[in-house]
Order: C-alpha cells, then structure tokens, then sequence
C-alpha cells in the first residue's frame, strides 16, 4: 500500500526530448509537491498544488510545467530536456490544512539527460 | 523562514543513543522545527516536529531549548538502519513548503 507513488523509477534520455513523470497519493491529501535534489544532493522545492491549484512556484524553467488532473495525481512534464536536468526528482503530499503539516515522500525519479 | 546550522557528519555506536544537534537562533515565535531523514537517496521521512515542548514520538525525541534557539534530535537506540542524512528544517505558520539545508551524515557504527 504505497502511499506516495512515482513512475518511472528512473529515466533516461537524450537532451531535447520531452517527458513526463507521475506521482500519485493514496493517503486523501489535498496538497502535492514536486522537489528536485540535484547532484550535490541540495533539496529543493520546485512545486506545490493545492486541491489541483498551484501555490508554489519557485524560480524553476518553463520548460517544466507541472499538471493535476485531480488531487491525487501530481505529474511534471519538462520540454527540450537539458543536461542540467539531470536530477532526482521527489513528489510529496500533505494534508494541506494550512497549518505546517507532515509532507509525505515518494521514493524519487532518476533522471539522466544524455 | 531561519536558517538552521548542523554539524556536516557525526558518528554513533549501535545501540547508544544518537543525539543531533541543530542551531535556529533567528527562530520566531510561530516558527516549528521539524526533523526529517534521508537514507541513501530515498525519499525523505518525516521523523517528528515540534514548537516548544518537548516531544516524543515512536522513532525518537526532540529536545527544544527554553529559548528555542536549538533543539536536538535523539535516537535513543540507534541501529544500522537509522544510518541517513537527518535534516532539521525551521518551517513558519502557513508555510507549505521545507527549505533543505546540507544536513548531518549520520553513521550507526557496528
């Protein structure tokens, strides 16, 4: 029973195509991230969906557009891929009562740009 | 939200207590800490959070200063599965998302 889930686990690509990664939450949240942790391991927030509204969005490309069919779902798609993407990315969820709350973690998608 | 201050690495003997330490000394008043780990790039955990008091959980204690400006993470039994980057991270009322600094390599020595 997997609370946080991602597909794929890892992807690998050459640089200028466009992909897609999905991130699913069984646990009723009605908030979702998506955080990228790069090759020096920094963590950082990317984006964040409320009830399928967008309320984050940090200073990250436009090439990447994040989309939320319903609350449960939380999927990222980036265009024209680049080296510099090459990441693992993390999705996560919260209750999102507007308190700080606990943020649930998926088990990470890794991303290789060739 | 403050910034926090870890030690980069620190080492711990199976079965002892691990106690990671973390400075917020520009804190407010509204502002909780939370602790979260990493085992080798897995997801991060929640491990526990706290404002004032003291706090106590399944997976560890969080000792918070009267003056809030440091709190500890304690593993009273530490094993080789608790080996993992622990990130203490200062997060403000209504604040949604978690801001990751470097964190402390913990290592559960055999």
């Amino acid at each position: 029973d997997t609370a946080v889930s991602q597909t794929p686990k890892y992807l690998v690509t050459q640089m200028g195509n466009d992909k897609s990664i999905k991130c699913e939450q069984n646990l009723g949240h009605d908030t979702m991230y998506w955080y990228k942790q790069d090759s020096k391991k920094f963590l950082k927030i990317m984006f964040s969906y409320n009830n399928k509204e967008l309320i984050i969005n940090e200073t990250v490309p436009n090439r990447f557009s994040p989309k939320s069919p319903d609350k449960a779902h939380l999927n990222l798609h980036i265009n024209s891929l680049e080296l510099g993407d090459s990441a693992v990315y993390f999705c996560a969820s919260s209750p999102g009562t507007g308190a700080p709350d606990t943020q649930y973690f998926g088990p990470g998608t890794r991303l290789t740009v060739l | 939200d403050a910034k926090t201050t870890q030690p980069p690495s620190m080492d711990c003997a199976e079965g002892r207590a691990a106690n990671l330490p973390c400075n917020h000394s520009t804190i407010s008043g509204n502002e909780y800490v939370y602790w979260y780990r990493q085992i080798h790039s897995q997801g991060p955990q929640y491990i526990i959070h706290g404002l004032k008091n003291n706090e106590t959980n399944e997976m560890a204690s969080l000792i918070i200063t009267e003056d809030r400006k440091s709190s500890t993470l304690i593993l009273p039994h530490a094993t080789l599965r608790d080996t993992a980057v622990y990130y203490c991270i200062v997060r403000g009322f209504g604040n949604e998302k978690l801001t990751f600094g470097t964190g402390t390599r913990l290592t559960i020595i055999p």
